[in-house]
């Protein structure tokens, strides 16, 4: 099956720096990637969705300068976390699909990168 | 705007027996679709099963199960003859129209008795 991979699985950094996360489709090309944050014991909220080449589309109430997204190719999109604050804690997962619809076409899930900034 | 409701925070299943977890959406489109999705303690999130609106046949895979009920707006999933490794947080999500993205649940954790 598709598999998708996220480096780093858990970083720890200072509060006001800046953290990237990194998340490859491996085996499959990825025209959509999803960032998802999950609170403890919550469900997945969405913050953006990127495609190949373009920019991407923040969800209401994330904030695009904080939350870098880059979808430079098919199988690689980063979020960097800017001046990381300790209220960003989170656990960060990407998904990625193969085409542009999210009813037809599969999510295949990251296993998560979790963040704690100090 | 889309809404998913899972109204159970938590259930318990004995090994080998049946358990349903539920699962209730809102929404104003005509076609969507409907997941539900594991994650294990592992975090990784697996697609469980999916059910096309339009279709009234209920999706199966294997020892899973979903009752889709359009009409109530229900949509439950079934697991038959639970193991142990079932045991993990099920979120149930949705999507369809010009929203091109998933609207998760809250999640129901799933305990497995041995």
């Amino acid at each position: 099956g598709a598999v998708v991979s996220q480096h780093p699985s858990r970083v720890i950094c200072k509060s006001g720096t800046s953290v990237k996360i990194e998340c490859r489709s491996l085996d499959f090309q990825a025209t959509t990637m999803f960032w998802y944050r999950q609170f403890p014991k919550q469900s997945l909220m969405l913050m953006a969705t990127s495609n190949e080449g373009s920019k991407a589309t923040y969800e209401q109430g994330v904030e695009k300068d904080k939350f870098l997204i880059n979808h430079a190719s098919l199988t690689l999109s980063t979020l960097t976390v800017t001046s990381a604050h300790p209220e960003d804690s989170s656990f960060y997962i990407c998904s990625a699909q193969t085409g542009s619809s999210v009813s037809t076409d599969t999510q295949y899930f990251g296993p998560g990168t979790r963040l704690t900034v100090l | 705007a889309q809404t998913v409701t899972q109204s159970q925070p938590e259930m318990s299943v004995q090994e080998a027996e049946t358990v349903t977890l539920s699962c209730t959406y809102d929404t104003s489109e005509s076609d969507y679709y409907l997941f539900w999705y594991k994650q294990p303690p592992s975090r990784q999130m697996i697609l469980v099963i999916r059910q096309e609106a339009y279709k009234q046949q209920n999706a199966t895979e294997n020892r899973f199960s979903v009752n889709f009920q359009k009409a109530a707006k229900s949509f439950s999933l079934k697991i038959s003859d639970s193991q142990l490794g079932d045991a993990a947080m099920y979120f149930c999500a949705s999507t369809g129209g010009a929203t091109n993205k998933l609207i998760f649940g809250t999640g129901t954790l799933l305990a497995v008795q041995p």
